[in-house]
């Protein structure tokens, strides 16, 4: 069965940084692109971030994000990253990791880790 | 404002067939795939569709999806209380480069 955690949520300063995980288990890991999406509170879904499987590692991010988050992966751990950084009040959300099967298909979600940006 | 417009919300009876649209551009609905996802309050989403008609494994199919042109489609048949939830549209924006999601659509079951 297919399985993703994500960890690493927390309240952090604006301006501060924190880096979240998502530890996959259940299929190959390295087959898949995986993904982050997050959900600011009594809001709709916002797409974050991928990163493509084994070939290559391209990546993509969202406007309200480049230059501030990077996503990575460790295929020998099974697990995706996302490097937060120069946080601010806006990014407070809900953030799942999703594995995806197709160009925004994501057929498998984590349950979600809480990251709250206040002073 | 969301890249995709969907209507914020959509109601029906027990029984009844429900469609919600998703608008988009030649950008992202007009040239490639659409899906779509269902959530429940405090969960995680679902999929519920994927390029365009597919159905994963295990959704019913009450479900299905279309597409023409720029916009998409939900259509959700024989309508059951539990279908009571949050829809979401998402694809790809060649423009942006990057992942789109609609606004979503509340649906509710009277």
């Amino acid at each position: 069965e297919v399985h993703l955690l994500e960890s690493g949520g927390g309240l952090v300063q604006p301006g501060g940084s924190l880096r979240l995980s998502c530890a996959a288990s259940g299929f190959t890991f390295s087959d898949h692109g995986v993904n982050w999406v997050r959900q600011a509170p009594g809001k709709g879904l916002e797409w974050v971030s991928g990163i493509g499987g084994d070939s290559g590692y391209i990546t993509y991010y969202a406007d309200s994000v480049k230059g501030r988050f990077t996503i990575s992966r460790d295929n020998s751990k099974n697990t995706l990253y996302l490097q937060m950084s120069s946080l601010r009040a806006e990014d407070t959300a809900v953030y799942y990791c999703a594995r995806d099967i197709d160009w925004l298909s994501f057929d498998s979600w984590g349950q979600g880790t809480v990251v709250t940006v206040s002073s | 404002q969301s890249v995709l417009t969907q209507p914020p919300s959509a109601s029906g009876t027990p029984g009844q067939r429900v469609t919600i649209s998703c608008s988009g551009s030649n950008s992202n609905i007009g040239s490639k795939h659409v899906s779509w996802y269902q959530q429940f309050p405090g969960t995680a989403p679902k999929l519920l569709i994927y390029r365009v008609d597919r159905r994963p494994s295990g959704v019913p199919d009450r479900f299905s999806g279309s597409k023409s042109g720029t916009s998409a489609s939900l259509a959700i048949s024989g309508l059951q209380s539990e279908d009571e939830a949050d829809y979401y549209c998402a694809a790809w924006d060649d423009g942006l480069n990057g992942g789109v999601f609609g606004g979503g659509t509340q649906l509710t079951v009277l």
